[in-house]
């Protein structure tokens, strides 16, 4: 267990909608990263939060956003979902946002789009 | 979105069989990591690597740090069934301005026959 922690474990919705992956990072954890795990592209970094402030863009489509909150939880928002956006979105946190602070990942949320 | 390329992308094993594994970068990279992935679970860190040159075990594991800065390898000994899974390698970004963006492998699938 990593300490991390991300909700629903999976999600199941129709194209043209809208859900919000939940992520809360381990105990004195500062930054927050999101990820996208598909079969064809792979693991790829979406976004980055460090104590509430967005950091580092990624691959992230301007249909998806994020935040993280004062006790920084975050969430990753995906609108007008299409069936691509089908996937495996992995939230991981360090402790704070210097080179050598690891990363530690949830378990995931797997989205399907229908 | 960008990926590193990992070889092999699968191999299939007898238990007790060592194991090599190995990650290559068109791009220099300053930290390196090696992470396991379980089937729907979210990656685990194994080693991380933070100077070219270096040479680092976790156990049955070691890997090393390239003297490029391009490339990582990951060695296996004596190799468990619980070793099964997805490995994959990772390169620490600071590209636009982020400081911990991972960049990460195409996988390699492990199995392992008692």
């Amino acid at each position: 267990d990593s300490g991390v922690t991300q909700t629903p474990k999976h999600l199941i919705t129709a194209t043209g909608q809208r859900v919000t992956l939940r992520c809360s990072p381990r105990s004195g954890d500062l930054s927050v990263y999101w990820y996208q795990q598909s079969l064809d592209q792979g693991l790829q970094f979406l976004i980055q939060y460090y104590n509430g402030e967005e950091r580092a863009k990624g691959n992230i489509l301007e249909r998806f956003s994020a935040q993280q909150f004062p006790d920084l939880h975050s969430e990753l928002n995906l609108s007008s979902l299409e069936l691509g956006d089908s996937a495996l979105y992995f939230c991981a946190s360090s402790h704070r946002d210097r080179a050598w602070d690891e990363q530690y990942f949830g378990p995931g949320t797997r989205l399907t789009v229908t | 979105g960008q990926q590193l390329n990992q070889s092999p992308q699968s191999m299939f094993i007898q238990e007790g069989e060592d194991v090599s594994m190995n990650c290559t970068s068109s791009s220099i990279f300053n930290t390196w990591l090696w992470y396991k992935q379980d089937p729907g679970e979210g990656p685990v860190l194994l080693i991380a690597l933070y100077k070219a040159g270096e040479l680092t075990s976790n156990g049955r594991l070691t890997a090393q740090f390239g003297i490029t800065r391009k490339d990582s390898f990951l060695n296996i000994s004596a190799s468990i069934p619980s070793d099964v899974g997805i490995y994959f390698c990772a390169g620490r970004s600071t590209l636009g301005g982020a400081t911990n963006k991972l960049i990460f492998g195409t996988g390699t699938l492990l199995a392992v026959q008692p």
